[in-house]
């Protein structure tokens, strides 16, 4: 099946910090989405973006699918933006399912 | 607002005991499917339903039952709970599957099997 890996596995940063958070995935995809789990578990969709370049406040991602990677940019973090981020794509040969990475848990701090 | 409404949030029960996790969505999603999340095993999908009365099996069904009667609901049916079976569950529902569309999931359901 597809792999996804993401890095780095933990982040710790001071707030009004940037950070770059990378995921990397075997095959073609039809679909690529970035969650954040905040410290409740709930899963909070960021960007629906198997391709090109979103912004969304602080928050922007950009997937090179030719390439196959994707880039999750945090700007001006806070402590809010704690939890864990994860990578999730759909195989362009089996669109069933989401095959997500194992995240990246940032911590923000004062 | 459009979501996927998860009920309960949080259940303790025992082993044998049947059990239901309702999930609805009010967005006219055609897919919905159902996901376990486990500490260094990730996020894994149960099942699946690409329409009313069509559902399949993901990668971990065994002990799980799903329905899907109607278009907005998909509930999540443990006919004999095991503690094997402790997990945060999620719901998602996405408008296709597979063709350039997102999935929205639910606020999750944190299930404990004693």
């Amino acid at each position: 099946g597809i792999q996804v890996e993401q890095s780095p596995p933990d982040l710790i940063l001071q707030e009004g910090a940037n950070s770059t958070l990378r995921c990397n995935f075997s095959d073609s995809v039809n679909n690529l989405q970035w969650f954040h789990q905040n410290p409740w578990g709930q899963l909070i969709n960021l960007f629906y973006i198997p391709s090109g370049t979103k912004q969304n406040g602080r928050l922007s991602a950009t997937t090179v699918a030719t390439e196959r990677y994707s880039l999750l940019y945090i700007s001006s973090s806070q402590t809010t933006d704690s939890g864990v981020y994860f990578c999730a794509v759909e195989p362009a040969d089996s669109g069933y399912a989401l095959n997500f990475g194992k995240g990246t848990s940032l911590l923000v701090t004062p | 607002e459009a979501q996927v409404t998860q009920n309960p949030r949080y259940l303790i029960t025992v082993t044998g005991k049947k059990l239901t996790v309702t999930c609805s969505q009010n967005m006219n999603h055609e897919y919905m499917s159902w996901y376990r999340q486990d500490p260094g095993l990730g996020l894994r999908q149960i099942y699946y339903s690409m329409n009313v009365e069509v559902t399949d099996k993901g990668d971990v069904p065994e002990g799980y039952k799903v329905s899907r009667k109607e278009k907005r609901n998909f509930p999540l049916i443990l006919e004999s709970p095991s503690p094997n079976q402790t997990s945060l569950y999620f719901c998602a529902s996405s408008l296709s599957s597979g063709t350039l569309y997102g999935y929205t999931f639910g606020s999750g359901t944190r299930l404990t099997v004693v």
